[in-house]
């Protein structure tokens, strides 16, 4: 799987959109971004995934660049329920059970 | 629908003990893994399987062993417990990639804490 690289920790105001970057500037055309976060130290929580295109749900958007080498998770309102680690993963059809993570980005809302 | 569960929640050990940390899901999910989480840090994947009767090592195996005899259960075998295997440990499942997609979503149990003293 892909490597990827996020900012170890930013700061976003309570309200505010809240725009996690995440490069993955080795991924291959097959590999799908997915977007994970940890609040405090429970189990990791699914966000949303992506392959090509930029994708919506409850929770929040995700933009992939055209070269498809890096992504933005956008929180459009952050509240401080937000406050936690994102991970960026990346993951293929042909090498699913290696699924590695990196040390993510910890973001904190403040009030 | 009780996704993955761990037990147990929490537990210390003696240098040298061993001990099994169990896993279960019921989704009906292939693929499984274990993780493990360092203070401060990101997910360590230890082991991982991709059905029953098959598994594979992750980054960092030493030390642990695991096995597969049923889609539901994929417990980790801890033997002669370290100091260095305290730690969260995570169990994760996902359903089998469909032909021609490759959607994969990782469903997570709430973590064995382990202190090994």
């Amino acid at each position: 799987d892909a490597k990827t690289t996020q900012p170890t920790s930013m700061d976003c105001a309570e309200g505010r959109a809240a725009n996690l970057p995440c490069n993955h500037s080795t991924i291959s055309g097959n590999e799908y971004v997915y977007w994970y976060r940890q609040i405090h130290s429970q189990g990791p929580q699914y966000i949303i995934h992506g392959l090509k295109n930029n994708e919506t749900n409850e929770m929040a958007s995700l933009i992939i660049t055209e070269d498809r080498k890096s992504s933005t998770l956008i929180l459009p309102h952050a509240t401080l329920r937000d406050t936690a680690v994102y991970y960026c993963i990346v993951r293929g059809n042909t090498n699913a059970g290696k699924s590695t993570f990196g040390d993510g980005t910890t973001l904190t809302v403040k009030p | 629908n009780a996704g993955v569960t761990q037990t147990p929640k929490f537990r210390i050990l003696k240098i040298g003990q061993s001990m099994t940390l169990q896993c279960a899901q019921d989704m009906n999910h292939n693929y499984m893994y274990w993780y493990r989480q360092d203070p401060g840090m990101g997910l360590k994947l230890i082991y991982y399987s991709v059905g029953a009767g098959i598994t594979d090592k992750g980054e960092v195996p030493n030390g642990y062993n695991v096995s597969r005899s049923t889609t539901e259960d994929f417990p980790l075998r801890l033997e002669l417990a370290a100091p260095s295997q305290t730690s969260v440990y995570f169990c994760a499942s996902s359903s089998s990639l469909k032909r021609g997609t490759g959607a994969n979503v990782l469903t997570f149990g709430a973590g064995s804490r382990l202190t090994v003293l």
